[in-house]
């Protein structure tokens, strides 16, 4: 079956304006994940859900970020008023039990000008 | 708290080398241990896992060995291939909450 996917795979956009990136888990995965990678550097974790709720979300910069699994299924991260540190690769991954394995989706790179 | 760091990169290898890529742990609790592989323009996937001291995880010829009293998960391989060349991040989960991940090890093989 399909693998994880994500939009847009690309994103510019500049300083001050609101961004939405989506994550659209393996079907029927409960788990989903939020990561964001720096160059460089590996995944940082900054949230997940378990179906459609959020369980931990201590890893979100700021409350300029938030995201959402209304359905249990396809997920959002939303960046509002986005700055140019904000700029990275933000990864979706999701998993059918919590704790097992991982599947990762290509990402978005994220550019802020 | 918890943290993983790994050995910096980037390691370059003549194909059938032998490779070892050092990954130690901090974590409070009880962690399963990962290591995930990124090849080129692809996104990451799991290459093998250990869920318990002293478990040994093993894939396409990779081998991680899960050490308590040294906290360590090692990777190695007998003898690497060009299409080993990818970046290799070592990673810990508690309870399956969060994964904490190290910075990668970028490992090119040349022929």
């Amino acid at each position: 079956g399909a693998g994880v996917s994500q939009s847009p795979r690309y994103k510019v956009t500049k300083r001050g304006q609101d961004v939405a990136l989506r994550c659209d888990p393996i079907s029927g995965h409960v788990s989903l994940y939020w990561y964001r990678q720096a160059l460089g550097q590996g995944p940082e974790f900054l949230t997940y859900f378990n179906y459609e709720a959020q369980q931990d979300k201590s890893g979100l910069p700021n409350d300029r970020f938030s995201a959402e699994r209304p359905e249990g299924s396809i997920s959002t991260l939303t960046i509002q008023r986005t700055e140019q540190r904000d700029s990275a690769m933000y990864r979706c991954a999701s998993s059918s039990v919590l704790g097992t394995e991982q599947y990762f989706g290509p990402g978005t790179r994220l550019t802020v000008t | 708290g918890n943290s993983v760091t790994q050995m910096e990169g980037p390691v370059t290898l003549s194909e059938e080398a032998f490779l070892t890529i050092n990954c130690t742990y901090t974590a409070t609790g009880y962690p399963s241990l990962f290591w995930y592989v990124q090849y080129p323009g692809e996104g990451l996937q799991l290459l093998l896992k250990a869920t318990k001291a002293d478990d040994k995880g093993s894939n396409k010829g990779f081998e991680a060995t899960y050490r308590k009293e040294t906290t360590s998960f090692h990777l190695e391989k007998g003898s690497v291939q060009v299409s080993d060349s990818a970046v290799y991040f070592c990673a810990l989960s508690i309870s399956g909450n969060q994964f904490y991940f190290g910075t990668g090890t970028s490992l090119t093989v040349i022929p």
